[in-house]
């Protein structure tokens, strides 16, 4: 079916440390993989993305990998600071109609 | 530019009666979507439109669940009669482009 798996569900890093975020798709015809930060009591909010023509984008700090063989793409955040600290959401377009399927969420949280 | 407006922000119900909630999307966004995000879970499609045509509604619990776009703008997510299983925030979002959602803050349904 339609599915997209989150790893890890829970994650804590030094302030300053890297953190990745890991996710699996199971549409090989998925072509736009989003990912979305969601703070406490707000909406997610895209805050980047990669389509299935690249294999890696950056944006400042943080950057998205994708590999189509093994369909899996991850989030890394550099050079982490407090504000980072949110849930963040991986999502793969599915189906004919390119529906967004999100993941079920990585808690991150930066220590002092 | 305005973003994605939601209302109720909170609705508390009991079991079995009903509640509407409403959304205003980003003007010129064609896709509309309503999402259903459960505490602690990735939010799940429950309905997409475009313009005011459904493209995907595989998800929507029809029995209880219904939802409308008149005009190709405005739309309204209702639910009748309302389960405790339903407390959830109910997420609205648009699009300009394929899978590059907006969304609102949310819509806090708690059933009692």
């Amino acid at each position: 079916g339609e599915n997209v798996e989150q790893h890890p569900s829970t994650l804590s890093v030094q302030e300053g440390d890297s953190a990745v975020i890991k996710c699996t798709y199971s549409d090989s015809a998925s072509n736009y993989f989003p990912w979305y930060k969601q703070e406490l009591g707000k909406g997610p909010q895209l805050i980047i993305d990669i389509r299935s023509n690249v294999g890696e984008k950056k944006d400042q700090r943080i950057a998205v990998t994708l590999n189509k063989t093994a369909k899996h793409f991850s989030l890394h955040i550099t050079e982490t600071q407090p504000e980072d600290s949110a849930v963040y959401f991986c999502a793969a377009s599915m189906g004919r109609d390119d529906k967004i399927i999100f993941g079920k969420g990585t808690r991150l949280h930066i220590l002092p | 530019e305005a973003g994605v407006a939601q209302s109720p922000r909170y609705k508390i119900i009991e079991k079995r009666q009903s509640v509407a909630f409403w959304c205003n999307p980003i003007s010129g966004h064609a896709t509309l979507y309503w999402y259903q995000q459960i505490l602690g879970q990735g939010p799940k499609l429950l309905i997409q439109f475009q313009n005011n045509g459904v493209v995907d509604d595989s998800q929507l619990p029809k029995d209880r669940f219904s939802a409308e776009r008149l005009k190709g703008v405005d739309s309204t997510l209702k639910i009748q009669p309302a389960k405790l299983e339903d407390s959830a925030v109910y997420l609205c979002a648009s699009s300009l482009v394929v899978g590059e959602l907006f969304f609102g803050e949310g819509s806090r349904l708690t059933v009692l």
